[in-house]
């Protein structure tokens, strides 16, 4: 199994529906982080969380809320889901300090 | 201005060539310096670690930090058309999250 696993792989979904991206990690670590990746901008940081108890926005988290349910899922909603969050989303854990592992990642497409 | 600079590319070298990859910061209290590398349609994965100035050396691959002139290198000997990928630098503050370069693109042509 792999250390970090995103679900879904990918997901086309309407303007204004629910969505919610999965990831669950098996390194053990407190740490955890999702991010989208779009062309030229690089990784930007949406939400971060250190552990069960501990949530952060990072730098572009207006349109998304997070959950902590355990050590090892953090998941990733997008309340009323619009066209220009159509991206590639990566959760990722790290320990500390250390390098962070991330997901295969999620390709989620808005219409 | 960002906190981490890095050249987009694309960077497009022959089978063999010496590539060197670049980023600049501005936040003097980063300690660790990483590179990772990302294939198209996968995860970016941790290639190089290193928390000091100087050289680290894996294999063909060489991680280079200057930390006075807040400068961090990759260097790729003998490359490969499998080392076509995009390549993210990435630095953190002691108890801090990653802060990522925003990739370059490298195409190695066989």
């Amino acid at each position: 199994d792999a250390d970090v696993t995103q679900t879904p792989r990918n997901r086309i979904t309407k303007t204004g529906k629910r969505i919610m991206l999965e990831c669950s990690q098996t390194k053990g670590h407190d740490r955890m982080y999702w991010y989208r990746q779009d062309p030229g901008l690089g990784l930007r940081l949406i939400y971060y969380s250190f552990d069960v108890k501990d949530i952060n926005k990072g730098e572009i988290s207006d349109g998304y809320s997070v959950s902590r349910q355990a050590q090892a899922k953090f998941s990733l909603s997008l309340e009323s889901a619009i066209p220009n969050q159509t991206a590639l989303y990566f959760c990722a854990t790290s320990g500390e300090p250390g390098g962070y592992t991330f997901g295969s990642g999620t390709r989620l497409t808005v219409v | 201005q960002k906190e981490v600079e890095q050249d987009p590319g694309p960077l497009s070298v022959p089978e063999g060539a010496i590539v060197s990859l670049n980023c600049t910061y501005s936040n003097s209290a980063f300690q660790y310096f990483m590179w990772y590398r990302q294939y198209s349609r996968k995860g970016p994965e941790l290639l190089m670690y290193t928390y000091s100035s100087g050289n680290k050396e894996d294999g063909r691959f060489t991680a280079q930090v200057d930390k006075s002139s807040k400068y961090i290198s990759l260097f790729i000997r003998d490359s490969q058309p499998s080392d076509s990928a995009t390549y993210l630098c990435a630095i953190q503050e002691y108890g801090n999250k990653l802060v990522f370069g925003a990739g370059t693109i490298l195409r190695v042509k066989s």
